[in-house]
């Protein structure tokens, strides 16, 4: 059974960079016609979505988050990850990994999530 | 201010039968299929409905989905306590080139 897990520092300073992984196990990341990406949902709000990767390298990004957001996957880990730079409080939320597959848009398995502040 | 408009709370009685709307554009719901989640409290989102109106395999045939033109609904039979939950709905936009949420509807099992 497909497992995802969110994994990274808790705590970012501002203006740094925020990065996460997402450790697959039970699958693989480079199985055909899958799509990997990360959501997240600042405290008490909604879910906002911030990218996905296709399993063939495409990226698709957030049009909002779209210059400050890279998506890369690591097929000998095992692994996808997540880089966002330039962070403010306004990053601070719950962070999703999470994989799309009868459309980028259905995700169908998730991590629990991880929490990351910004502050100093 | 979310592209996609859910009222932000709806109420039923165990039992009853609950719907939850969303309403979009032409070009997210207009032109794409609309995804439904539902987030337990303290829980990860759970894929409830995709390509409008599919069930992932182990979703009871108790929701259900649907769409008409720039709006969908998601609908929810039988209502139980454990229904009790926040429900999202999600769809591809053309113009923005990326995934929207609606802002969430969270259901109250009275």
């Amino acid at each position: 059974q497909l497992q995802l897990q969110e994994s990274g520092p808790g705590l970012v300073k501002p203006s740094e960079t925020l990065s996460l992984t997402c450790t697959v196990s039970g699958g693989s990341v480079s199985s055909s016609s899958y799509y990997w990406g990360w959501i997240r949902q600042p405290p008490g709000k909604g879910l906002e979505w911030i990218g996905s990767m296709y399993y063939s390298g495409s990226t698709y990004y957030n049009p909002s988050l779209k210059s400050r957001v890279t998506i890369s996957v690591d097929t000998s880990k095992n692994q996808f990850s997540l880089n966002l730079s330039s962070v403010t409080a306004a990053d601070t939320g719950l962070y999703y990994c999470a994989r799309g597959r009868y459309q980028l848009v259905s995700m169908d398995v998730w991590g629990i999530g991880t929490t990351v502040t910004v502050s100093s | 201010q979310s592209v996609l408009t859910q009222p932000p709370s709806a109420s039923g009685t165990p039992g009853q039968r609950v719907t939850i709307s969303c309403s979009g554009s032409r070009s997210n719901i207009g032109s794409n299929s609309v995804n439904w989640y539902q987030q337990l409290p303290g829980t990860a989102p759970k894929l409830l409905i995709h390509s409008n109106n599919q069930r992932p395999s182990g979703v009871p045939d108790r929701f259900s989905g649907s769409k008409s033109g720039t709006s969908a609904s998601l609908a929810i039979s039988g209502l139980q306590s454990g229904d009790e939950a926040d429900y999202y709905c999600a769809v591809w936009d053309d113009s923005l080139n990326g995934v929207v949420f609606g802002g969430g509807t969270k259901l109250t099992v009275l």
